[in-house]
């Protein structure tokens, strides 16, 4: 079956870094995404990564590794406004998005 | 970049009601849009994939003839809950991918706050 796996809850300072890890099977890839959803709001899109290697965007980066299923999303200097759940979803061969549960991440003054 | 609006952004209704949902990509053209529900603290959970002049291909689970999708053109898709139900008070968010773009990436609309009471 497919699965996507990430932890349920992180907890983080302000000004710290964060790494929130996803690791996936499934039925063929076509890239994997990661989403930032604050409660009550639809998700917005953070990162798209297709190849190995690292993506950097500003304060946030995502990371790929496609022999091992694995990827991680980085964020830098942490602001409370970084309180939200992330998704991590991966692209299987049929164009379909399967999403993980999401991490709900807590930013501590 | 691509909106993607939802309308309305929260209803209220009687249970027993139907309630319709659009989806619309503003400024691209999506031949395929998706439909999704989200049960507080829990993941999306694809309903349908909606696909502009066929019919829409449901998920395990998912009532065909509960969830009426429509997607008439190539910037709306309609979902109808009909004869709506307590237990079908969630958040439903669609999404749409660009035809025309190069990238696989899924563009959300607001999403819509259901409570049927």
């Amino acid at each position: 079956g497919q699965n996507i796996d990430q932890p349920t809850e992180m907890t983080a300072t302000e000004g710290a870094i964060v790494q929130i890890n996803c690791t996936y099977q499934t039925s063929g890839f076509n890239g994997l995404f990661w989403y930032q959803q604050h409660a009550g709001e639809a998700p917005t899109f953070l990162s798209y990564n297709v190849l190995d290697g690292l993506e950097e965007k500003g304060r946030f980066s995502s990371f790929l590794s496609r022999s091992k299923g694995y990827s991680y999303l980085l964020l830098k200097e942490l602001q409370m406004k970084d309180s939200a759940s992330y998704l991590c979803a991966v692209m299987d061969s049929n164009y379909q998005l399967i999403w993980g549960a999401g991490t709900k991440l807590i930013i501590k003054p | 970049g691509a909106v993607v609006s939802q309308h309305p952004s929260r209803v209220i209704c009687k249970s027993g009601t139907s309630v319709k949902i659009e989806c619309r990509s503003l400024d691209f053209q999506a031949t395929t849009m998706f439909w999704y529900r989200q049960f507080p603290k829990q993941s999306l959970m694809l309903m349908a994939t909606s696909n502009e002049g066929s019919k829409a291909t449901y998920e395990q689970g998912v009532e065909k003839d509960k969830f009426l999708i429509n997607h008439a053109s190539l910037t709306l898709s309609t979902l109808t809950v009909t004869s709506a139900h307590p237990e079908d008070s969630s958040f439903y968010i669609c999404s749409a991918r660009d035809s025309g773009g190069d990238s696989n990436e899924q563009f959300f609309g607001p999403g819509t706050r259901l409570t049927v009471l």
